[in-house]
């Protein structure tokens, strides 16, 4: 199985900040990397597909980068709705597992 | 509305069975692939598995953690999904959602609210 690895397992920041996290996988995953949030009692939405692609109607502050092994998501100038736990997911072949997540808290 | 509602899930001591449902509205159930995920106590997502849709077979993939005990199926006429669950462990615990695998995206685009399951004596 293909082992997704996030960092940090928690992020405290501020509104206005640019924040980084960063997801490895445990073998080449090309750009099969997708990216969620999850809200408190709410379901995960998607916000960057096949490692930088944005999904409909995700702000533009939320970018994705990288390939093979090593991707970042980046929120740039967060706001008071992007306190979340991120997770990243690979779809390059199955089992398709997801990394631990990401928690962003306020700082 | 796209929606995915789950069911089925409860208490049930270790070793037992549990089968869960999910009924989808709003899009053409039969043209996509449909995964389970399941929300861990932890809070953390685990990946269960996936079943094709009619165009391929009903091809079925499973989670290390699940294959051989666990079974997905579908009914394309009642816009339903399944998953049996045989010989449960707590560590299967967990919230379980159906989710939708939209084809261009290549990720889960529609998640159902989910249904508890949990498994203890």
């Amino acid at each position: 199985d293909i082992q997704m690895t996030q960092s940090p397992s928690s992020l405290s920041a501020s509104i206005g900040d640019r924040v980084t996290i960063t997801c490895r996988a445990s073998q080449n995953i090309e750009t099969y990397l997708n990216w969620y949030q999850r809200k408190t009692g709410e379901t995960p939405k998607v916000l960057i597909y096949a490692a930088s692609l944005v999904e409909t109607g995700v702000p533009s502050r939320f970018s994705g980068s990288g390939s093979g092994t090593e991707f970042t998501l980046t929120i740039s100038g967060l706001q008071p709705e992007d306190f979340a736990t991120y997770f990243c997911q690979q779809s390059f072949t199955s089992p398709y597992t997801f990394g631990q997540g990401t928690k962003l808290e306020v700082k | 509305e796209l929606q995915l509602v789950e069911s089925g899930g409860g208490l049930v001591q270790p070793g037992g069975s549990l089968r869960l449902s999910c009924a989808a509205s709003g899009f053409t159930f039969g043209d996509y692939y449909m995964d389970w995920v399941r929300q861990t106590p932890g809070q953390g997502l685990e990946w269960v598995g996936r079943i094709r849709n009619r165009a391929h077979n009903y091809i079925t993939e499973y989670a290390t953690s699940v294959r051989g005990r666990f079974s997905i199926s579908r009914d394309d006429t009642r816009a339903t999904l399944h998953l049996q669950m045989d010989s449960l462990r707590a560590e299967d615990t967990a919230i379980y959602h159906c989710t939708r695998r939209d084809w261009a995206l290549d990720a889960f685009d529609i998640w159902g609210p989910g249904t508890m399951v949990t498994v203890s004596s």
